[in-house]
């Protein structure tokens, strides 16, 4: 089983739906992220949450939330999808020294129509 | 605030040919770099990082990267290449504070090595 697990794999929902997407690992890490890439700009910070009550904005967190239902459990969800969240999301955790590495999971990937 | 730059979007190289992807980045206080690989429809896998010490840094699958702090860059380099390391390369950032490993990626670098 991989450490860090996104569900589902691949969405396609329709504009103004709410969607959860959801993360789990098995890595024993505190911190947790949420990325979105698009091409041509890499990946880009949603949401961070380094303990189950600490959780952080990113660079481009409007329009999404979060929840951090337990250590290992970290959610984004869409309040109501427009077609420009349409893109690759990925999710990784990390422990609590600054020089260790972020690990990811398998993305998901979400169209909004 | 701390910016990354990838100076090339695209990369075609031959089979066995040596390879340079390049990165800059931008930061007003120490920061540790890495690199990340992301083959078709994976999650990224970190190929290596710099954090202190010897400016030249050894990763997997025979990648090495070079720590060039007058220039700010750490670039990425294969002597050789095979067909399998075609994927998307990712540099990244992460700064010595709070933020922990909330990094800041580059616009990513696809490398397509053909025979």
């Amino acid at each position: 089983d991989a450490d860090v697990t996104q569900t589902p794999r691949n969405r396609i929902t329709k504009t103004g739906k709410r969607i959860m997407l959801e993360c789990s690992q098995t890595k024993g890490h505190d911190r947790m992220y949420w990325y979105r890439q698009d091409p041509g700009l890499g990946l880009r910070l949603i949401y961070y949450s380094f303990d189950v009550k600490d959780i952080n904005k990113g660079e481009i967190s409007d329009g999404y939330s979060v929840s951090r239902q337990a250590q290992a459990k970290f959610s984004l969800s869409l309040e109501s999808a427009i077609p420009n969240q349409t893109a690759l999301y990925f999710c990784a955790t990390s422990d609590s020294t600054p020089n260790t590495e972020a690990f990811f999971g398998q993305g998901t990937r979400l169209t909004v129509v | 605030a701390q910016s990354v730059t990838q100076l090339d979007s695209q990369v075609p190289v031959f089979e066995e040919a040596p390879v340079e992807l390049r990165c800059n980045y931008s930061s007003s206080v120490s920061v540790y770099l890495f690199w990340y690989v992301q083959y078709p429809n994976q999650g990224l896998q970190l190929l290596l990082k710099y954090l202190s010490g010897s400016t030249l840094v050894k990763g997997i699958n025979g990648f090495e990267a070079e720590f060039n702090k007058s220039q700010t860059s750490f670039h990425l380099r294969k002597p050789s290449v095979h067909i399998s390391d075609t994927a998307e390369y990712f540099c990244a950032v992460s700064d010595f504070g709070t933020s922990g490993s909330r990094l800041t990626f580059g616009e990513g670098t696809q490398l397509t090595v053909n025979p």
